[in-house]
């Protein structure tokens, strides 16, 4: 089972400022990694896909860079709507997401 | 308009079944690969299992394997999760979720609540 690691687990920041999260595979996963946006009672998004691909209908804010076994999500200045819980996901072997990180308000 | 909406969830007692519906519309339901995904109250989201659009390949997560079986009708255009011997850590939000591309959950529904409490 490949297993996923996301840091840090909370990232405390101001809007404006740039957010850099980090997904780190157990094995390499080649490109075969998602990243999702999670908002308070809703389902998650699709905002990366293939490492690198924004999903459609994503701002250019938000990209994503990586391949192997470290991931990078960065969004370069955050917007309020961007204060949520981002989850990697692999699908090189079957599929399974990393255990978050939670951008909130500093 | 994609759309996929849940239904089924509900409070069971530990050891009961349940079953679960996604209800897709706005595309062609067997042109796709479905899955499900769920999520315990303040935990992660953790992928249950997969189902081709041609219902020839099925997989399950390690961990889920033996109560949990996913299945389809295409031509009533939904999905289906069927839980056996419900446990309290099964107390969850169900999602369905719609494969696109190489895999990735491009469409989700809202969820399903299912509680397991005596």
């Amino acid at each position: 089972e490949i297993v996923l690691t996301q840091s840090p687990a909370t990232l405390s920041l101001s809007p404006g400022e740039r957010a850099t999260l980090s997904c780190r595979a157990s094995q390499s996963v080649s490109n075969y990694l998602a990243w999702y946006q999670q908002k308070p009672g809703r389902a998650p998004r699709l905002l990366i896909y293939d490492a690198s691909n924004r999903a459609t209908g994503i701002p250019a804010r938000f990209s994503g860079s990586g391949s192997g076994t470290d991931f990078t999500l960065t969004i370069s200045s955050l917007e309020p709507d961007d204060f949520a819980v981002y989850y990697c996901q692999q699908r090189s072997h079957l599929f399974n997401f990393g255990p978050g990180t939670k951008v909130d308000l500093k | 308009e994609v759309q996929l909406v849940e239904s089924g969830g509900g409070l069971v007692q530990p050891g009961g079944s349940l079953r679960l519906s996604c209800a897709a519309s706005g595309f062609t339901f067997s042109n796709y690969n479905m899955n499900w995904v769920r999520q315990a109250p303040g935990k992660g989201l953790e992928w249950i299992s997969y189902i081709s659009g041609t219902i020839t390949t099925t997989y399950y997560a390690d961990s889920l394997k033996g109560r949990f079986t996913i299945s389809r009708d295409n031509a009533k255009n939904s999905l289906y999760l069927q839980i056996d011997n419900l446990r309290d850590e099964d107390t969850a939000v169900y999602y369905c979720a719609r494969s696109w591309g190489r895999g990735w959950f491009d469409s989700w529904g809202q969820g399903t609540l299912v509680t397991v409490s005596s």
